[in-house]
């Protein structure tokens, strides 16, 4: 079964500092993978992906995720972290179904706090 | 840019009684899913369709239907709906191309069920 874990509930960062929100996979096949940020009373928004290629892949504002097949781990960084990051951020799988690569699947989520 | 548009944003009901959420999907993206996030949970798959045709079923209960019409918007159709349907409803769209493409949100309607 696919699956992803985020280990950590919240993240606390001082701004400026470097972060990192931590992702690990289960997948069977290749892994697509994606990161997505949700503000409070928002919908989710697009950071980046994995499909192949460059094991670093770079996204919108500022966000880069590297991919590690031997540990299945996917985890999204930051060389600077500002106060605006602070939200709920969420690593995604795509699996695999009996419709083709429809679903995301969700890890729980991770609250990001930067602070001033 | 055109974004998913839900409709409507925030649902009351009562126990027992029914609720429709609409979605109208980015121009030219042929694909829609309905997730459900519930209070402090991550958002779960419930079903999706490519070119009006169910594609794909999740965790949907049997309560509730969806379709996608020619227009390419959806809508999903909550019946005898229980206090624990209380969540919010994200649908989003994918552009052609299918596995390689990132999924884009609409902001949610937020079910309220008394």
């Amino acid at each position: 079964a696919q699956s992803v874990a985020q280990p950590e509930d919240q993240v606390n960062v001082a701004e400026g500092n470097p972060l990192t929100v931590k992702c690990t996979y289960s997948v069977s096949g290749n892994p697509y993978l994606f990161w997505y940020v949700q503000y409070p009373n928002r919908g989710l928004q697009f950071l980046l992906k994995y499909i192949t290629g460059d094991n670093l892949v770079k996204g919108s504002y500022g966000f880069e995720a590297e991919f590690n097949k031997s540990q299945t781990s996917f985890h999204l960084k930051k060389p600077s972290a500002l106060v605006s990051d602070s939200a709920l951020y969420f690593c995604a799988v795509r699996a695999p179904s009996a419709g083709g690569y429809n679903k995301l699947i969700f890890g729980a989520g991770t609250r990001l706090a930067v602070h001033p | 840019a055109a974004g998913v548009i839900q409709s409507p944003r925030h649902l009351i009901k009562e126990k027992r009684e029914t609720a429709t959420l609409k979605c109208y999907p980015i121009p030219r993206h042929d694909t829609v899913y309905w997730y459900q996030q519930g209070p402090g949970q991550d958002p779960q798959f419930l079903i999706s369709f490519y070119e009006k045709m169910q594609s794909d079923k999740g965790s949907i209960p049997d309560r509730f239907s969806a379709q996608q019409f020619s227009d390419y918007h959806s809508e999903l159709n909550m019946s005898s709906l229980e206090l624990g349907d209380s969540a919010l409803y994200f649908c989003a769209s994918s552009p052609p191309g299918g596995t390689y493409n990132e999924q884009f949100f609409g902001p949610g309607t937020r079910l309220t069920v008394l």
